[in-house]
């Protein structure tokens, strides 16, 4: 079946703009999750949903991030006022359910970022 | 917290030869711990978890790893090493103290095999 999807899959931005990065889980999963891949600091959490729960927004590195997640399905992540550390792969995965101890976590290919 | 280290940036072998990619971690519990391999371009594939059952995990691809609660070790093994193996490991830590979904990943393993 169909994978984790994310779309665009590269995207050059000024400094200072917003970008929007789109991901589209597999269907029936109900976990929904983003990283952030960059040299610097290699793979971090950024946000995780969970069914109609309130996110968990632990890992946003300042209020330039968010999320939504949209009738418990696509998600999107957004980024205002572009830096150039911002600059970084922006992986989504989803999973069956929630519980990383029980449930794989299937990750899609990633959205390369680049801010000039 | 939990925490994993990944000993070796870079391993390289050559092909048929055997494969160790070290991973040592820490955790106040029992810990569920996996490993990811990254092709380049290409999005992030489990190859094993360890969640408290067998302590010796096969995965795919002929890779396997032993949790060794004594030495807080999950080391990733395979025999043989083939062409294709070549890619970026990723350890990785089931996080207690974060969120239901949180990973924990070490900084990788760049494994090289040559002809």
């Amino acid at each position: 079946g169909a994978g984790v999807s994310q779309s665009p899959s590269n995207k050059v931005t000024e400094k200072g703009k917003d970008v929007e990065l789109r991901c589209d889980p597999i269907s029936g999963h109900t976990a929904l999750y983003w990283y952030r891949q960059s040299l610097g600091q290699g793979l971090e959490f950024l946000i995780y949903f969970q069914g109609n729960s309130a996110p968990d927004k632990s890992g946003l590195p300042s209020d330039r991030f968010s999320a939504e997640r949209t009738g418990g399905s696509v998600s999107t992540l957004t980024i205002q006022r572009t830096q150039q550390e911002d600059s970084a792969v922006y992986l989504c995965a989803s999973s069956k359910t929630a519980g990383v101890f029980q449930e794989t976590q299937y990750f899609g290919p990633g959205t390369r970022l680049l801010v000039l | 917290a939990q925490s994993v280290t990944q000993l070796d940036s870079h391993v390289s072998v050559s092909e048929g030869t055997p494969v160790l990619l070290r991973c040592n971690y820490s955790s106040s519990y029992s810990p569920s711990l996996f490993w990811y391999v990254q092709h380049p371009n290409k999005g992030l594939q489990l190859l094993l978890k360890y969640t408290s059952a067998a302590t010796l995990v096969k995965g795919i691809n002929g890779f396997e790893a032993e949790f060794k609660k004594s030495e807080t070790s999950f080391h990733l093994t395979k025999p043989s090493a083939h062409m294709s193996d070549a890619a970026e490991y990723f350890c990785v830590v089931g996080n207690y103290g974060g969120s239901q979904g949180n990973l924990i990943f070490g900084k990788g393993t760049k494994l090289s095999v040559k002809p």
